[in-house]
């Protein structure tokens, strides 16, 4: 099983500052990554896939990046609508599906 | 618009079995492979089942392997999970939850709001 761990646990930004997030596989996932967003009370919501392309819209400001075993989520210009928790996951080699623990992004 | 409304959820006590169902709208649901998800209290989301679009095949995780058993009726586009031998650890909301194929990525791009399961006594 690939395990997931995202850091860190908990994120605090400024309105209009930059969050990243961090997402490590425990081996090799190449960009078989998909990122969501989960914010209380709503379903989650597909952000990216293919480690970095941008599902349906998905404001730019939502970035994807990175490789292998090492992920990174920007959210360029942090808005209030962006407060959420954040979960990475893996799909190169299943079953199971894995998540990661997930990001809580707050504003500071 | 892409719909899906699970529901079945409710207090339940160890050991006892409860049936979810999800239905499904706007979309052509027999073409799509299906999951279900879940979210316990105060935890992340853990992948719990799918199942291909004709049913054939199904996979699970190994915390619900030979306990749960994820089924669907493509002609009520309706998805379903048969929950037996239920424990306490399986208290969480449970999300409906579409799989698409992007040109080779595998991506949940569509859930449903959720519907919780208790077990308890």
């Amino acid at each position: 099983e690939i395990v997931m761990t995202q850091s860190p646990g908990t994120l605090s930004v400024s309105p209009g500052e930059r969050a990243t997030l961090s997402c490590r596989a425990s081996q090799s996932v190449s960009t078989n990554l998909a990122w969501y967003q989960h914010k209380f009370g709503q379903a989650p919501r597909l952000l990216i896939y293919g480690a970095a392309t941008r599902a349906t819209g998905i404001p730019d400001r939502f970035s994807g990046s990175g490789s292998g075993t090492e992920f990174t989520l920007t959210i360029s210009s942090l808005q209030s609508e962006d407060v959420a928790v954040y979960y990475c996951q893996q799909y190169a080699n299943w079953p199971p599906l894995t998540f990661g623990g997930g990001t809580k992004v707050e504003i500071k | 618009e892409v719909q899906l409304v699970e529901s079945g959820g409710t207090v339940v006590q160890p050991g006892g079995s409860l049936r979810l169902s999800c239905a499904a709208s706007g979309f052509t649901f027999s073409i799509f492979h299906m999951n279900w998800v879940r979210q316990a209290p105060g935890k992340g989301l853990e992948w719990v089942a799918y199942i291909t679009d004709g049913g054939g095949t199904t996979f699970y995780a190994d915390s619900v392997q030979g306990r749960f058993t994820i089924s669907r009726d493509n002609a009520k586009k309706s998805l379903f999970l048969q929950m037996n031998s239920l424990r306490a650890d399986d208290t969480a909301v449970y999300y409906c939850v579409r799989g698409e194929w992007f040109s080779g990525d595998y991506a949940f791009d569509s859930w449903g709001q959720g519907t919780l399961v208790t077990v308890s006594s």
